[in-house]
């Protein structure tokens, strides 16, 4: 148990549906990523948070994915209308200097 | 090409020996890198982190750098059934384990 939790861990939805999930970060780690892992692949950056500052944006990020970290505390990360390609592992991730702790992961199948 | 690349494997080696998992980068001015260990449906751990060239021991895991060839590595001595995983190097171009891009794995089996 890495102290970051994700929830759900498992979401199962029917394309065109809106679906959130949310992550809780080790509470003094200020930084806050984003990945998404697809089978067979390594993580890829979403986005990231500097406290409620959302810094930096991938273009894998469309304009159906948004993300928010009010407060600096958890943060939620939203996709809408959502199509069987964003069936995926959706994982939160807090960084020390030189550590990162992920947390478990919301596993998302779009049907 | 990717920025980062992993053989995909599956490596398979016997209880006991040496595994070794090969990485390279693209990007030159990277500066720290890291190896995950990713058991299935599991998230990444990390494992080891390297910021300069040369070897970094840690236990049975030594990781090697060499910026000038771009090219980082992990050796597991002594390999157990338990090191069974998907090994994931990732690298960034700053100097903490934040933002990083990762390749897609190699997939060790250690048979007993």
């Amino acid at each position: 148990d890495t102290g970051v939790s994700q929830n759900p861990r498992h979401k199962i939805t029917k394309r065109g549906q809106n679906v959130t999930f949310r992550c809780d970060p080790i509470s003094e780690h200020n930084r806050l990523y984003w990945y998404r892992q697809t089978l067979g692949q390594g993580p890829e950056f979403l986005t990231y948070f500097q406290n409620e500052a959302q810094l930096e944006k991938s273009r894998l990020l469309s304009d159906r994915f948004s993300a928010e970290r009010p407060k600096g505390s958890f943060s939620t990360l939203e996709i809408q209308r959502t199509e069987q390609g964003d069936s995926a592992m959706y994982l939160c991730a807090t960084p020390t200097a030189d550590t990162q702790y992920f947390g478990p992961g919301t596993r998302l199948t779009v049907l | 090409q990717k920025e980062v690349e992993q053989n995909s494997g599956p490596l398979s080696v016997p209880e006991g020996a040496i595994a070794s998992l090969n990485c390279t980068y693209s990007d030159r001015g990277s500066q720290s890198f890291f190896w995950y260990r990713q058991y299935s449906g599991k998230s990444p751990e990390l494992i080891m982190s390297i910021y300069s060239n040369g070897d970094k021991e840690d236990g049975r895991f030594t990781a090697q750098l060499n910026k000038a060839s771009q090219y980082v590595s992990l050796l597991i001595r002594d390999s157990q059934p338990s090191d069974s995983a998907t090994y994931l190097c990732a690298v960034n171009s700053y100097t903490n384990a934040g933002k990083s891009t990762f390749g897609d794995g190699t997939t060790l089996t250690v048979k007993p």
